[in-house]
């Protein structure tokens, strides 16, 4: 079964340094998806693409976040410079359309030290 | 911001039992979705329920839709240690599949 592939699993860093996150979607999903969510929290939408495209970024604290999806396939993530409060699970989603369900891959945990 | 806020915000019941857990959002929505992430994982979508729905069911799982009320509830039946997990609801206001999350139900289901 065809599933959201997130690397890493984990990621510990001190704040200021960089990070940077990736995901690979089920193969022809043109909608692709990043969360944050916030231990005890429900998933908070960050950015969503359609094809290479942003649709909706309005989330994105821009200032240090940054996603790129260059051929409409797989995507990355960045966060410069950490901070404590960015300390998290980041989900990626796809969907094959904004009118289908999305499928999750399993999170990347990070920790801000 | 969360649209939907999930109540209870806990839930523990012995394994055979029905659990049910409501969900109540602020505006008008295209669709509700229900989804069930267990400890450290991914979200996994259990059931989609359109607003001029009022019901729908797979296998163990009743969602009802009251769109007056602006709320939702999902019942799962005869429930197995298995089940245990948060459940969340996601509303999708306007049909762009920009879902915005509650806070989630953690279900403990003891055997």
């Amino acid at each position: 079964e065809a599933e959201v592939a997130q690397s890493p699993r984990y990621k510990i860093t001190e704040k200021s340094q960089a990070v940077a996150f990736w995901c690979d979607p089920i193969s022809g999903h043109a909608t692709l998806y990043w969360y944050r969510q916030i231990l005890g929290q429900g998933p908070e939408l960050l950015v969503q693409f359609q094809d290479e495209s942003v649709v909706d970024d309005s989330q994105l604290p821009k200032d240090r976040f940054s996603a790129e999806r260059l051929k409409g396939v797989d995507s990355t993530l960045k966060i410069q410079p950490a901070e404590l409060g960015d300390s998290a699970m980041y989900l990626c989603a796809s969907s094959l359309g904004t009118q289908n369900e999305q499928f999750f891959g399993p999170g990347t945990r990070l920790t801000v030290l | 911001s969360q649209q939907g806020e999930e109540d209870p915000q806990a839930l523990s019941i012995q394994e055979g039992e029905n659990a049910t857990m409501n969900c109540s959002y602020k505006t008008s929505i295209n669709n509700l979705q229900w989804y069930r992430q267990n400890s450290g994982r991914g979200l996994v979508h259990l059931i989609l329920i359109r607003s001029n729905e009022r019901e729908k069911h797979s296998g163990r799982l009743r969602v009802t839709l009251d769109t007056s009320k602006k709320s939702s509830s999902l019942l799962i039946t005869a429930s197995r240690a298995a089940d245990t997990a948060s459940y969340f609801c996601a509303t999708d206001k306007a049909a762009g599949n920009k879902l915005t999350f509650g806070g989630g139900t953690r279900v403990l289901v003891k055997p």
